[in-house]
């Protein structure tokens, strides 16, 4: 079974930064592509951004409400999906998941809340 | 990149059939068999229902079934029930930056 579990999230002043991360078992994590969404409070999912493997080249695509500003990074020896947010914006508030889009497999974390706010 | 058009509330008597439209684009549901759908109820991260247009996750129940006609893919929830009342999103690939655009949820009410 595909576990996901996201931590980082937490209270940030507008132009913060903050670093998210996702711990990943139950998959071969260096051949998965995994995906970043975000859902404001009472709004609907937003695609952030999502990471190839490292056979597909290990980049990664952005929505362009976040490029620019968002990153994200794999770490493959330690099962790990990371998300670097900078230049916080109050609109960026919401509850963050990581999930593996693996059709049979597709799994969601549990989220991660960040609140951006002065 | 706007997110794909669908309804913002559905409703349905227990046992009867409902559809969810999700209208997009040729740059999007129109030109790619990569049109997914999830459940989410509130509190709870969303859950795979239906993935590339059609395909049913093994688990998941065969009262749902996805299609897609030009630039609308549906969902079509049979025999409903009440506990699938939840938020309902589609997902597809798109050709512009993000790759891929959820649609704007639609409530599903059971009366």
């Amino acid at each position: 079974e595909v576990q996901l579990v996201e931590s980082g999230g937490g209270l940030v002043r507008p132009g913060g930064s903050l670093r998210l991360s996702c711990v990943a078992s139950g998959l071969t994590f260096s051949d998965a592509w995994l995906i970043w969404v975000r859902q404001a409070p009472g709004k609907g999912l937003e695609w952030v951004g999502h990471i190839r493997k490292k056979t597909d080249g290990g980049t990664a695509d952005y929505a362009a409400s976040v490029k620019g500003r968002f990153t994200i990074s794999r770490d493959d020896s330690n099962n790990t999906l990371y998300l670097q947010m900078k230049s916080l914006k109050t609109e960026d508030t919401g509850v963050y998941y990581c999930s593996f889009p693996g059709g049979d497999d597709d799994s969601w974390g549990q989220g991660t809340l960040v609140t951006v706010s002065s | 990149q706007s997110a794909l058009t669908q309804p913002a509330s559905v409703s349905g008597s227990p046992g009867q059939s409902i559809t969810i439209s999700c209208t997009g684009t040729s740059s999007d549901v129109g030109g790619y068999d990569y049109v997914s759908w999830y459940q989410q109820r509130p509190g709870k991260a969303p859950r795979l229902l239906i993935y590339d247009v059609s395909h049913r996750p093994s688990g998941v129940s065969n009262r749902f079934s996805g299609s897609k006609s030009g630039n609308t893919a549906s969902l079509t929830i049979s025999g409903l029930q009440t506990e699938d009342e939840a938020d309902y999103y589609c997902l597809s690939y798109t050709t512009f930056s993000a790759l891929y655009v959820f649609g704007t949820g639609t409530k599903v009410t059971v009366l």
